[in-house]
């Protein structure tokens, strides 16, 4: 399966300020995700980043809270913008690619001060 | 819209023996699949096992199994021989089937909490 590296591991931020996830993957895949997990929760998802295209956002996600970017098949970044403590949360990108289960980066956890 | 149910928050067992997890879903997709997936304290996600809705037979990976009932859209993981590192919250989820060779979102269980006691 693919090796994921995701970035920062965690992180500490100040409420106001923006936050980007990098996701990068050691082969082309075809879609990456994003999902969020909440304290004590399940994982919902945010979006979905397709290469070359604006990505799709869930119902209760929005561009202008969580832009994402995906430059080529191998990397994706989502921004946590104007932070508030409610974005506590661990963040999750993962891959899939054709068919295939989609495997998970280690996450990060992102707490707001 | 898909929906995914585990009622059970909780359970433990002791080391070596067997435990299994429950697991409903609702749907109105006749193709699709299922995994389940376990996060230990780590937080990393991985993949326990995947059941594809057209097999009638059940998945299989070493101490792991399910039983999928897709008529009662049942879909319950058996650990056989528990042992100390499956220890971990233990997620369901489904997933349709990708059109056009891609690949689709997963909906996830509130998710259980299992401890193997020692």
């Amino acid at each position: 399966s693919a090796v994921i590296s995701q970035k920062p591991s965690r992180d500490i931020c100040q409420r106001g300020t923006s936050l980007t996830i990098q996701c990068q993957v050691d082969s082309q895949v075809t879609m990456m995700f994003w999902y969020r997990q909440q304290p004590g929760q399940s994982l919902t998802l945010i979006a979905t980043a397709n290469q070359g295209s604006e990505a799709t956002y869930e119902s209760g996600f929005v561009i202008d809270k969580f832009p994402i970017s995906r430059p080529n098949l191998t990397f994706s970044t989502l921004t946590v913008s104007n932070m508030s403590p409610e974005d506590s949360s661990i963040y999750l990108c993962s891959v899939g690619h054709y068919n295939q289960p989609q495997h998970f980066g280690d996450g990060t956890r992102l707490s707001i001060l | 819209a898909q929906t995914v149910t585990q009622s059970q928050p909780e359970m433990s067992v002791q080391e070596a023996e067997t435990v299994t997890l429950s697991c409903t879903y609702d749907t109105s997709e006749n193709n699709y699949y299922l995994f389940w997936y376990k996060q230990p304290p780590s937080r990393q996600m991985i993949l326990v096992i995947r059941q594809e809705a057209y097999k009638q037979q059940n998945a299989t990976e070493n101490r792991f199994s399910v039983n999928f009932q897709k008529a009662a859209k049942s879909f319950s993981l058996k650990i056989s021989d528990s042992q100390l590192g499956d220890t971990a919250m233990y997620f369901c989820a489904f997933m349709k089937i990708p059109s056009n060779f891609g690949n689709e979102k997963l909906t996830f269980g509130t998710g259980t909490r299992l401890t193997i006691i020692p």
